[in-house]
């Protein structure tokens, strides 16, 4: 079984511009999560969909992070303008139903200079 | 405070030693409990729930006192392998929320 993908793995970004991440779930997952994980730190959940809605996007900084999940599957997680403390890994996840277990990417790497 | 805390390590323990990680939570309406393992520049893995009665997988150990709000994790007889960060996550119960710690660093010397 194929497991989540993301791309890109790396970015390398000045401040104030954008950058866009994408997420391809585990097929039949309906649960999809973006996590941020800075350099010595557990991940921290930014936005949770179930199937095309949103759960819950408490933690995401909605002034300059937006994400979408238009049909239910894939998933892409936009930053406009970048800041230097955006610098971090982006972790997508995906479950069978929220109650499941979650089981990550790869990740994103995102530098920002 | 923290929701979910750990000593961030590193340990650094032999080919053969047992070794143990805890960590503490602050909700106790936390419901559920995990450890999971990240190598390094890798993505996290779920290692093993952990239990109120105390569950083992091989040399895994975990352990849960909900009265402390406190989970242990033992490794025993310690591979090079088992080198990486251990993260204690904590599972709320009116949410499906995972709450990750800082994680604590294993490294296995020769």
């Amino acid at each position: 079984e194929a497991g989540v993908a993301q791309s890109p793995r790396y970015k390398i970004i000045e401040k104030r511009q954008s950058v866009a991440f994408w997420c391809n779930p585990i097929s039949g997952h309906a649960t999809l999560y973006w996590y941020q994980q800075i350099l010595g730190q557990g991940p921290k959940l930014l936005i949770q969909f179930q199937n095309n809605g949103v759960v819950d996007d408490s933690q995401l900084p909605k002034d300059r992070f937006s994400a979408e999940r238009l049909k239910g599957v894939d998933s892409t997680l936009k930053i406009q303008p970048a800041k230097l403390e955006d610098s971090a890994v982006y972790l997508c996840a995906s479950s069978f139903n929220s109650a499941e277990t979650q089981y990550f990417g790869p990740g994103t790497r995102l530098l920002v200079l | 405070r923290k929701e979910v805390e750990q000593d961030p390590g590193p340990f650094n323990v032999p080919e053969g030693a047992t070794v143990a990680f805890n960590c503490t939570y602050s909700n106790s309406a936390s419901q559920s409990f995990f450890w999971y393992r990240q190598d390094c520049r890798k993505e996290p893995k779920l290692l093993m729930s952990v239990y109120s009665s105390g569950n083992e997988d091989g040399r895994f150990t975990a352990q849960l006192n909900r009265a402390s709000q406190y989970i242990s994790l033992l490794i025993r007889d310690s591979k090079l392998s088992d080198s990486a960060t251990y993260l204690c996550v904590v599972k709320s119960y009116n949410t499906d929320k995972l709450i990750f710690g800082t994680g604590t660093r294993l490294q296995v010397f020769p």
